[in-house]
């Protein structure tokens, strides 16, 4: 089966640097996407890598290795806004987005 | 620019009614979806459609119809409503390459008693 695992929640302090991995298994791979969900509301685009590396993008960053099965999102310089669900998915061989559970992020002051 | 919009926000159901929700998009986007998320559990396509008048299953289609008449909008309809169908809706779309970015409406809460 297909599948996406994510750790349930993580805690970080604000100013600080938190890395949130997610491992997948699926059938085929046509890209990774991270999306920041807030509570109660719709999740947005953060980042998609296809490629093997590290994309880098203002505070986040988010890195990709294909052999692994393996990606981490990077957030640099918490800030309080920061503080809800990362959503990692993986598009498979159908062109069909996978979706982790998510990470609830808490961010303490 | 609206993005993409959906109608109701919340609802309560009884088990046996039937209800339809309405997604609309400003986009122009070809591809849309409609997702239920239920806590601990990751976003769960239910069906997709890949332009006006297409229509096709996802993982979780059973219990749901949809249809794409339009191409800014795209219904899911609930013949006869479930407790287990109470669950936070969501509609996305995305420009023609299934690649692209797909985003997303404000959800729709269902509480089916």
């Amino acid at each position: 089966g297909q599948n996406i695992d994510q750790p349930t929640e993580m805690t970080a302090t604000e100013g600080a640097i938190v890395q949130i991995n997610c491992t997948y298994q699926t059938s085929g791979f046509n890209g990774l996407f991270w999306y920041q969900q807030h509570a109660g509301e719709a999740p947005t685009f953060l980042s998609y890598n296809v490629l093997d590396g590290l994309e880098e993008k203002g505070r986040f960053s988010s890195f990709l290795s294909r052999s692994k099965g393996y990606s981490y999102l990077l957030l640099k310089e918490l800030q309080m806004k920061d503080s809800a669900s990362y959503l990692c998915a993986v598009m498979d061989s159908n062109y069909q987005l996978i979706w982790g559970a998510g990470t609830k992020l808490i961010i303490k002051p | 620019n609206a993005g993409v919009t959906q109608t109701p926000k919340f609802r309560v159901l009884k088990t046996g009614q039937s209800m339809t929700l309405l997604c609309a998009q400003d986009m122009n986007h070809e591809y849309m979806y409609w997702y239920r998320q239920d806590p601990g559990m990751g976003l769960r396509l239910i069906h997709y459609s890949v332009g006006e008048g297409t229509t096709a299953k996802g993982e979780v289609p059973d219990g749901y119809n949809v249809s794409r008449l339009k191409k800014q909008n795209f219904l899911l309809g609930l013949e006869s409503a479930a407790p287990s169908q109470t669950s936070v809706y969501f509609c996305a779309s995305s420009p023609r390459d299934p690649q692209e970015t797909q985003y997303f409406g404000p959800g729709t809460r269902l509480l089916v008693l």
